[in-house]
């Protein structure tokens, strides 16, 4: 069965310092995996996509790295901010011509002064 | 301005009284999926869509049933509700679908409380 677990569920940290949020997968064929923040109450939005052939994407202070051998992806978040408090939730598509996405629960990020 | 749209974003009902939430996007997308979120169960996937007249089951598409008349509609119908789908509902959508990387975009979601 195709699985998504995310760790932490939970972190607490310091604004202004970093944190890394780790993904495990075991989606197979594999097609890219998608990482999404979501604030309380609203929709989840994506801050990258990475194919098989990707192994590290930046969109501002997060980068993503991907080691699809091992099937495992990190979030890392550089200088917090109070803004970054929020779920973040890894998805994986799987391949062969399927549209299914696996979702993560979540690790819910509390960035604190 | 790029976006997907829902409708109601708060609704409170009944058990048994069928009901429609709308969900629309504006950005020519082919695909468009529904989810539901749940503490603790994370985003689950009810129904998808890849393009007018083509959809499918997704993770737990029991109690629902969606259509898609038009591309940038897709809504979500509960012929009965029951309490159990008391939930926060995403709408999304997105270029392709396949093999596909694009970016998936969500609506501002729909609070449900079914009594």
């Amino acid at each position: 069965k195709n699985q998504v677990e995310q760790s932490p569920q939970s972190l607490i940290i310091l604004e202004g310092k970093n944190c890394t949020l780790q993904c495990n997968y075991t989606v197979s064929p594999f097609s890219n995996l998608r990482w999404y923040k979501q604030d309380t109450g609203r929709g989840p939005v994506s801050l990258t996509i990475m194919t098989f052939s990707e192994n590290t994407k930046s969109n501002g202070r997060y980068t993503a790295t991907l080691d699809a051998d091992t099937k495992q992806s990190s979030l890392h978040i550089t200088a917090s901010q109070l803004s970054d408090s929020a779920s973040y939730i890894c998805v994986v598509k799987g391949g062969a011509g399927s549209y299914q996405l696996t979702f993560g629960k979540g690790t819910k990020l509390s960035v604190i002064p | 301005e790029a976006q997907v749209t829902q409708n109601p974003r708060y609704l409170i009902t009944v058990t048994g009284k069928k009901l429609t939430v709308t969900c629309s996007q504006n950005m020519n997308h082919e695909y468009m999926s529904w989810y539901r979120q749940d503490p603790g169960l994370g985003l689950r996937q009810i129904y998808y869509s890849m393009n007018v007249e083509v959809t499918d089951k997704g993770d737990v598409p029991e109690g629902y049933k969606v259509s898609r008349k038009e591309k940038r509609n897709f809504p979500l119908i509960l012929e009965s509700p029951s309490p159990n789908q008391t939930s926060l509902y995403f709408c999304a959508s997105s270029f392709g679908g396949g093999q596909s990387p694009n970016e998936q975009f969500f609506g501002p979601g729909t609070r449900l409380t079914v009594l």
